[in-house]
This record gives C-alpha cells, sequence and structure tokens, in this order.
C-alpha cells in the first residue's frame, strides 16, 4: 500500500497568491516525521519544511507551512505569496522513528506552476 | 545542516561497463543513504550505507548490481556495475544529520547517468 500518496500531479497557481499542495500518509507507527522537499529543474532536492507526530503546533518556516491534520493523516504544504521561483516539483516525504528503516519515503510529487 | 557533494555529477557510460559515485559530507552525520530517481519518477531508497559494514539494500536492489561502501562517517560510494539503458537515472546521495533540530535528512546535487 501507498505510504505516501499526493493526489495531484500537477497544480497551477498565480503569482503572489497562496497554494495549497496535498499529501496524505499511512503508518501504525506513534512516531514519524513528515518533510517536504522542493525539486526545481536542475534536479537538487531542496528541504523545505519538517512537522514531527509530537508536535503540537503547525510547522512553519517563512513563506511555507505546513496544514498538519493528525487525525485524517495529512499534511498539506502551503505555500503563501507565490513567486516565479517556486515553480518546481514538490515531494512529500515520512520517516518512521520506530521502525529500522528509518529512511524517507516520498510520494510521487506535485509540479507547481507559479504563472505571472 | 550538512553539505553534500557527489562525484561525478553527470555520466555518459556504455552499455556492460560500472560507474563508481562518490559521497563527501561536510560533518559527522548518523545515517547515510542513496536514492534513484528514474526520469519523471519520485525518488527510490536502493540502500542504507552502513559504516564499516555491508549495506542493508531495499527490496529489488542486490549488492552485486549496486555495491556500496562507507568506510567512515562522512564518505560512501554506490557503484552501478554491468549498467544498460534502464540504469539511466539521477543518482542522489543523502544524510540524516547528528543533533540540531529539526532532525532532518540533506541530499546531494545528483549524479545524472545516461547509459547508451
Amino acid at each position: 500500500a501507498q505510504k505516501i500518496t499526493q493526489t495531484q500531479p500537477g497544480m497551477f497557481v498565480q503569482e503572489k497568491e497562496a497554494v495549497t499542495l496535498d499529501c496524505t500518509y499511512d503508518t501504525s507507527d506513534p512516531s514519524y516525521g513528515l518533510f517536504w522537499y522542493k525539486q526545481p529543474s536542475s534536479g537538487e532536492m531542496i528541504f523545505l519544511i519538517y512537522q514531527g507526530s509530537y508536535d503540537q503546533q503547525n510547522a512553519t518556516e517563512g513563506r511555507y507551512s505546513l496544514n498538519f491534520q493528525k487525525a485524517r493523516k495529512s499534511a498539506n504544504l502551503v505555500i503563501s505569496a507565490s513567486q516565479l521561483g517556486d515553480s518546481a516539483m514538490y515531494f512529500c516525504a515520512m520517516r518512521e522513528e520506530d521502525t529500522g528503516r528509518r529512511a524517507l519515503t516520498f510520494g510521487s510529487g506535485t509540479r507547481l506552476q507559479v504563472q505571472p | 545542516s550538512a553539505v553534500i557533494s557527489q562525484k561525478p555529477s553527470r555520466d555518459i557510460c556504455q552499455r556492460g561497463t560500472s560507474l563508481t559515485i562518490q559521497c563527501q559530507v561536510d560533518s559527522q552525520v548518523t545515517m547515510m543513504f542513496w536514492y534513484r530517481q528514474q526520469p519523471g519518477q519520485s525518488l527510490t531508497l536502493i540502500a542504507t550505507a552502513n559504516q564499516g559494514s555491508e549495506a542493508t539494500y531495499e527490496s529489488g536492489f542486490v549488492i552485486d548490481k549496486f555495491p556500496i561502501s562507507r568506510p567512515n562517517l562522512t564518505f560512501s560510494t554506490l557503484t552501478v556495475s554491468n549498467m544498460s539503458p534502464e540504469d539511466s537515472s539521477i543518482y542522489l546521495c543523502s544524510a540524516r544529520t547528528s543533533g540540531g533540530l529539526p532532525d532532518t535528512q540533506y541530499f546531494g546535487p545528483g549524479t545524472r547517468l545516461t547509459v547508451l
């Protein structure tokens, strides 16, 4: 079964508008972390934001915020005031801390295009 | 944060040959990983590189095809052996940092491999 699901293959947003990228996850591990990465056309993976399963508040990093709804098992990324440079692939990932693996499992990604 | 470098950044290889990719991290890390990203796809974990012992491979990946070494805490190599065109991918080294918050995972710039 898919552990990380990103249902939006592609998204468009107007410059300066906010956009939400969806991510749902599946785990029975009580301790886990959720990550978002940006991958521009250059191919590098840029870490954006992290949310721990025990964190009481939603994570924020500048224009990025994570809308964490634990009961729904969702961890949506919100980008405020979109910029042209935000056009890229965005990946949601999960790390299960109590299993021996402790590596990130990635979703299929969402391609965001910011339009002027 | 950790800065991860990879060599080579890209290569074009002939079928049946092998390529070794090097990964160097600028600080001590707890865990190192190797991922593959096939064209237009998400990231798939190949293996966890263990210091001084055999790597832990994911289902579908074997040591004979992808031998991995990690002689110390900050350096690892991945070899892609007996290459075929299906091995054309981006190979990414990743490291989980020790200490600091959040305990995140960083990626190298990737090695773009094309097999003819």
